[in-house]
């Protein structure tokens, strides 16, 4: 089961562009990546999925290096609404019936100031 | 309005009580799922179902039981075994097992004293 590292926080201001990065240097050859956003006293909201190189949608894009080792998401041109705590998640979507891919860390909380 | 609900929002029990808490979908997910988030913390997995009558533990699933009768409902028992149990808790579905887009309820707190 690959293991994911993220900084604990982060702070930005409105306007930028925000990456936050996650180490996953176990990563499986059928694993995908998965980041979700949580508000306070609400459920995480999926943001994007990826396996490799690049992923954009219409909230963010995921960037996927060729050793797959860690992946960024990129924020562009964040808002006050943006601060929120993001998790990165890593597995196999058909990993045989077990709950890979199931883990949420502890994730990145992100601040974003005016 | 397809989704995911969980009743109540908040709920208070005494010390030694069982209590359970409702999740359903109209999603047509056969994936469901319990996790748990405490302050500060991350989110937890507590037991998990891919489709009806079948369900396993996840990493903490001492103290708490599911059923998955209905493909729509896979209601969490919070039990008097549970030693810690004032947490947030959370209900997911997706499509499938494994690392689907899952899609969450917007989580129930409870409170035991």
């Amino acid at each position: 089961l690959a293991k994911t590292t993220q900084p604990i926080s982060m702070d930005s201001y409105e306007g930028q562009e925000v990456n936050i990065t996650c180490s996953h240097n176990n990563i499986a050859t059928n694993d995908y990546i998965t980041w979700y956003q949580q508000f306070p006293s609400q459920g995480p909201r999926f943001i994007i999925q990826g396996y490799k190189t690049k992923v954009t949608n219409e909230v963010a894009s995921l960037f996927i290096p060729a050793d797959r080792k860690s992946s960024t998401l990129s924020l562009p041109r964040v808002s006050l609404s943006d601060t929120a705590v993001y998790y990165c998640l890593v597995g196999d979507p058909d990993s045989g019936g077990g709950a890979d891919g199931l883990t949420f860390g502890k994730g990145t909380h992100l601040i974003i100031q005016p | 309005d397809g989704g995911i609900t969980q009743s109540p929002k908040y709920l208070f029990r005494k010390e030694g009580q069982n209590v359970t808490l409702s999740c359903e979908q109209n999603l047509n997910h056969d994936a469901m799922y319990w996790y748990r988030q405490d302050p500060g913390q991350g989110l937890r997995l507590i037991y998990y179902s891919q489709i009806v009558n079948d369900f396993q533990k996840g990493d903490i699933a001492e103290g708490y039981s599911v059923s998955r009768e209905k493909k729509e409902s896979f209601p969490l028992t919070v039990t008097s075994a549970q030693k810690n149990p004032t947490a947030f808790y959370l209900c997911a579905s997706s499509i499938g097992r494994g690392n689907y887009e899952q899609y969450f309820g917007p989580g129930t707190r409870l409170t035991v004293t």
